[in-house]
């Protein structure tokens, strides 16, 4: 069965500050990885995908993700945080029948 | 940019009452699903509907819940005689294909049931 497990379920940076977030997957089969946002009252918005085209992948809003598959992990980063990055972030993996299976979720705070 | 839209936004129910949420997915998109998402936890899939029937739906999905596409634009879940404990943030999604294409989320809908 395919599951992700997002460590932490709150992380603090100050403004400026590296952003890291990390997911690991368990898949037996090459995963279909991808990072949502949810700002407060929000849906969830798309920040990037892993298909298998390249292990490194960009999103928006400055964020990326590299996938590892020694590792198992798909982790986000973003070299400098912003006020406006504080939200919840939730790392996904599709299964085979197409419906997504979510992390916990790690809820990022900035600080000015 | 095109978008799924979600009615209503906010939505208070009294226990054993039917409620009908309501989505319009992307129009060139095939595959379509619920999942919700409870206060304070993690969202949790639903079920997933194509080629006007479903595809897949997981232990939560029970005999009080439904799904509809009741015309070329509407997809619905049905909730028949609503707990406390349905009470949590609905959210439709929708896709062009099953798998290396991205879902595309509502703004949800919040359903509070009394």
């Amino acid at each position: 069965a395919q599951s992700v497990t997002q460590l932490g379920s709150h992380v603090s940076v100050s403004e400026g500050a590296l952003v890291l977030l990390r997911c690991n997957y368990s898949s037996s089969v090459p995963p279909y990885l991808f990072w949502y946002v949810q700002y407060p009252n929000q849906g969830l918005q798309l920040l990037l995908k892993y298909t298998s085209a390249a292990t490194l992948v960009k999103g928006i809003n400055g964020f990326e993700a590299e996938f590892k598959k020694s590792e198992t992990s798909f982790h986000l980063t973003k070299p400098s945080a912003h006020m406006s990055d504080a939200a919840e972030y939730f790392c996904a993996v599709r299964r085979s029948q197409g419906n997504l299976i979510f992390g916990k979720g790690t809820k990022l705070s900035v600080k000015p | 940019e095109p978008e799924v839209t979600q009615t209503p936004s906010h939505q208070v129910t009294q226990m054993g009452q039917e409620v009908i949420l309501r989505c319009v997915p992307i129009s060139n998109h095939l595959y379509f699903y619920w999942y919700r998402q409870i206060l304070g936890q993690k969202v949790e899939f639903l079920v997933s509907f194509y080629n006007n029937e479903i595809s897949e739906k997981s232990e939560i999905f029970d005999d009080q819940f439904s799904v509809e596409r009741p015309d070329g634009s509407n997809f619905t879940l049905k909730i028949r005689s609503t707990k406390l404990e349905d009470s949590a943030m609905y959210f439709c999604a929708s896709s062009e294909a099953r798998l290396n294409t991205e879902a595309f989320f509502g703004q949800g809908t919040r359903l509070t049931v009394v």
